[in-house]
């Protein structure tokens, strides 16, 4: 069974740094591109940011780029993600995905069950 | 900058049918654009329903369907049941592993 698993949510002022994990199971995780999303407080879904299998390859939305940073630790089957700078408007949960393995499929199969990340002073 | 359009609220007759439609601001959807659907209830992390335009996730009930209309990818729920009222989520894929979502529709069966 695919297990998911965020952690290092909480509260953090503005301007200051946390960093998540993503505990994986389940599945090869070293061959598996991963990503994660965001949901601000009754808004939508947002999609933050991916990395490669190999973790060699990253990309970001524009509203994170420069100050958040994916990588991942295959020996470890976790997934992190760097916040730096943050702002009040980066409080959400956050929710680890798995990508599809096929790569001509494009979408997200499995998801975790989120960590919220609140940004106020 | 990508918007990906949705109707904010629906609303549908148990046992009816409702089509959900995810949209271009500025262009047409296609099955290159790789369209899959999500399911959300409130506290809850997303559900895979529909990939590649017109798959169904492992486990999820055909009534269930995804499809192009025209120029935007439609999720259709078929002898809708209470339990599907929920948020549902289109996703979008622009390439070069870089993804949009839709805002979400509400739907509510009544």
């Amino acid at each position: 069974e695919v297990q998911l698993l965020e952690s290092g949510g909480g509260w953090v002022q503005p301007g200051g740094s946390v960093r998540l994990s993503c505990a994986a199971s389940g599945f090869t995780f070293s061959s598996s591109a991963m990503g994660w999303v965001r949901q601000a407080p009754g808004k939508g879904l947002e999609w933050v940011s991916g990395i490669s299998d190999s973790g060699g390859t990253t990309y970001y939305a524009d509203s994170v780029k420069g100050r958040f940073t994916i990588s991942r630790d295959n020996s470890k089957n976790t997934l992190y993600l760097q916040m730096n700078s943050l702002r009040v408007e980066d409080t959400a949960v956050y929710y680890c995905a798995k990508r599809s393995p096929t790569p001509s499929s494009n979408y997200f199969d499995y998801w975790g069950q989120g960590t919220l990340v609140t940004v106020s002073s | 900058q990508t918007v990906v359009t949705q109707e904010p609220s629906f609303s549908v007759s148990p046992g009816g049918t409702v089509t959900l439609t995810c949209g271009l601001k500025n262009g047409s959807v296609s099955t290159g654009f790789y369209p899959s659907w999500y399911q959300q209830t409130p506290g809850q992390a997303p559900r895979t329903l529909i990939y590649t335009t017109d798959t169904r996730s492992s486990g999820v009930p055909d009534r269930f369907s995804g499809s192009i209309l025209g120029n935007k990818a439609a999720l259709t729920i078929t002898g809708a049941q209470a339990d599907d009222e929920s948020d549902y989520y289109c996703l979008l894929y622009m390439g070069s592993a870089i993804w949009v979502f839709g805002g979400g529709t509400k739907l509510t069966v009544l």
